[in-house]
């Protein structure tokens, strides 16, 4: 069963502190695994995926990257605007379609 | 584009009354999905549809079922409603091919009393 652990549950930063949102989980060959950006009483918004370890992809102050048991979602110089929820999820190769979340790191960047 | 459509927005249910929430995406993606999300908690799959024709269960099935009315729709629908389903309600689409990220619509807000 493929499993998804986000760490810390919180997080609270003041603007322009960097910082790192981890994501582990347990998967039968990786398809992929995913981040996104949930705002307070929306859905959530696609943000990454990343296939294999060692692989890195970056949006603005956002970096994600992959190892074969973690990811984290590293966030530099945050502004107030990057507060919201950050859910990652993977899916397995095989439960093709099905994905599987974690619970989410809410993040709180004070000005 | 409106991306991926859901109504309604809200609904207070009593409780063993039925109800259908609805999904529409215009994106041409296979497959869809539904998800409950309960407070401090990440999405659970409710069912997916990987294609047109087709559904199949997620974690949590138990009192929903499902349709896949055809490409664009897919339906959620609780027979007899229970408190334990209060929840938000989301639905998503997948793309097809490359990074196969979901698109999620707003969510249905249900309160069963």
């Amino acid at each position: 069963e493929d499993q998804v652990t986000q760490s810390p549950e919180a997080l609270r930063l003041q603007e322009g502190e960097s910082s790192s949102l981890n994501c582990s989980y347990t998967v039968s060959g990786l398809r992929g695994l995913f981040w996104y950006r949930q705002d307070p009483g929306k859905g959530p918004e696609f943000l990454f995926t990343l296939y294999s370890a060692g692989e890195e992809k970056e949006k603005e102050r956002l970096k994600a990257t992959l190892t074969k048991k973690e990811s984290f979602l590293h966030i530099t110089a945050p502004k107030p605007e990057d507060s919201a929820t950050y859910l990652c999820a993977v899916q397995g190769n095989t439960n093709a379609g099905k994905s599987t979340f974690g619970d989410g790191t809410t993040l709180t960047v004070k000005p | 584009n409106a991306g991926v459509t859901q109504t309604p927005k809200f609904q207070v249910l009593k409780t063993g009354q039925s109800m259908t929430l609805q999904c529409a995406q215009d994106m041409n993606h296979n497959s869809m999905y539904w998800y409950r999300q309960d407070p401090g908690m990440g999405l659970r799959l409710i069912y997916y549809s990987a294609s047109e024709g087709t559904t199949d269960k997620g974690e949590v099935p138990n009192g929903y079922n499902v349709s896949r009315l055809n490409k664009r729709e897919f339906s959620l629908r609780l027979e007899s409603a229970a408190p334990s389903q209060t929840s938000v309600y989301f639905c998503a689409s997948e793309r097809t091919s490359g990074s196969h990220e979901q698109y999620f619509g707003p969510g249905t807000r249900l309160t069963v009393t």
